[in-house]
């Protein structure tokens, strides 16, 4: 019963360095989502995956990039993370595309110094 | 643009007093209506949902109101519990399209 999960769960950079944050999820949904959260601030999209084998730009996609690996992982990845990258990172899940409610896993704090 | 919105940022509330948190919508197209809370260092967790064909719907402890005339969104929680204290976000869906997610409210429960 673990829903959508998350690793790491926090994370330290170096500006350059690049990483990739895993995303997994056992419901059997076909949407995937990545977001970020900063201080003060709504969840902005950043991709999204209506089903396994599509991408697709959300509102705040520079510096990123993506991969639906199969039907339950969906991974996000920073090629040259940058300070303004630091933020908590939400990996969700739904079924169908943009309907019935999200379900979040529990973030990645990411910072880049 | 189309956004979602919050009226207040905190709120405070006495124990057993009930909460009311109100957000305001801008897409007269939405028909679907979320309500999240997020916990301190967790992710957001859905509360109740309403649809545009509706104008209130009750759970345990919370109903949630939508007058689409004025196109705002209201969570009122009863009895407010030491638990409750988190951040409430509401999220809107247009026809399918992704959810649009307010800014927040963070409701404080003084014991």
């Amino acid at each position: 019963n673990a829903g959508v999960t998350q690793t790491p769960k926090f994370q330290v950079l170096k500006t350059g360095q690049s990483m990739t944050l895993q995303c997994a999820q056992d419901m059997n949904h076909n949407s995937m989502y990545w977001y970020r959260q900063d201080p003060g601030m709504g969840l902005r999209l950043i991709y999204y995956s209506a089903s396994e084998g599509t991408t697709d730009k959300g509102e705040v996609p520079n510096g990123y990039n993506v991969s639906r690996l199969n039907k339950r992982e969906f991974s996000l990845r920073l090629e040259s993370a940058a300070p303004s990258q630091t933020s908590v990172y939400f990996c969700a899940s739904s079924d169908p595309l943009g309907g019935y409610g999200y379900t979040f896993g529990s973030g990645t704090r990411l910072t880049v110094v | 643009g189309e956004s979602v919105g919050l009226h207040l940022p905190t709120l405070s509330v006495q124990e057993g007093d009930n909460s009311i948190i109100n957000c305001a919508y801008s897409n007269s197209a939405s028909d679907y209506f979320i309500w999240y809370k997020q916990e301190s260092g967790k992710g957001p967790q859905f509360i109740i949902d309403i649809r545009s064909n509706m104008d209130k719907r009750q759970g345990q402890r919370v109903t949630v109101l939508l007058n689409k005339t004025v196109k705002h969104l209201s969570l009122q929680i009863a009895a407010t519990q030491p638990g409750d204290s988190a951040v409430y976000f509401c999220a809107e869906n247009n026809a399918g399209n992704m959810l649009t997610f307010g800014g927040g409210t963070r409701l404080m429960v003084k014991p």
